[in-house]
């Protein structure tokens, strides 16, 4: 089932801006990962923060998790064509299965 | 990480009857799963792949319509059986190295399967 909650459901962006999308779960978790899809095709993993954890940085993109407010964030800097995708979080508790937001859908303007 | 190979990439069939989707993983996993995206959704796990005996299902998915093998631990199968133009999905394959709960989950490039 569904755990998280994605918003915004979409966005468009120029350019070199950055782009914050952000994730909300319900239950306690281990952990969240934030994948990447484009056009429909596999999901591309970007970055996994531990619930210990409040921020992670990878590249271009920093993830910020939040437990007390059960929320994540993810931010793109210096956004780039290529990075228009979906984008998914997926949390995980104590049974090793992902629970899917409903991804945001970014388009990057060049 | 785990590099996560299926077949066929997509395919088109007539309600009724069956495919069959491999997964290859490029290493030994002790967990692999399968997951379903509807058009314009998000994902949906179908069900766990145990090595050695029968896959564990989610609410929703039965085994008569969608077997799945798991003969070693780099492979597995996910049949979708008797399919009607609902079952019109992206199916993809997931594993996980390791079983720590910290381990990311990896995807394979998915299944487009579209049922007339």
């Amino acid at each position: 089932s569904q755990q998280g909650e994605e918003d915004p459901q979409a966005l468009s962006i120029q350019e070199g801006e950055n782009a914050t999308m952000n994730c909300s779960y319900k239950t306690s978790i281990n952990n969240l990962q934030w994948y990447r899809q484009n056009s429909g095709r596999g999901l591309v993993h970007l970055i996994l923060i531990r619930s210990n954890e409040r921020e992670k940085h990878s590249g271009r993109l920093r993830v910020t998790l939040d437990t007390s407010k059960k929320s994540s964030s993810l931010l793109i800097t210096a956004s780039r064509a290529a990075d228009t995708a979906s984008y998914f979080c997926a949390t995980r508790s104590n049974d090793y299965k992902l629970s899917f937001g409903a991804g945001t859908t970014v388009t990057v303007r060049a | 990480s785990a590099v996560i190979s299926q077949k066929p990439s997509r395919d088109i069939c007539q309600r009724g009857t069956s495919l069959t989707i491999q997964c290859q993983v490029d290493s030994q996993v002790t967990m692999m799963f399968w997951y379903r995206q509807q058009p314009g959704q998000s994902l949906t796990l179908i069900a766990t792949a145990n090595q050695g005996s029968e896959a564990t299902y989610e609410s929703g998915f039965v085994i008569d319509k969608f077997p799945i093998s798991r003969p070693n631990l780099t492979f597995s199968t996910l049949t979708v059986s008797n399919m009607s133009p609902e079952d019109s999905s992206i199916y993809l394959c997931s594993a996980q190295p390791g079983q720590g709960i910290y381990n990311e989950q990896f995807f394979g490039p998915g299944t487009r399967l579209t049922v007339l």
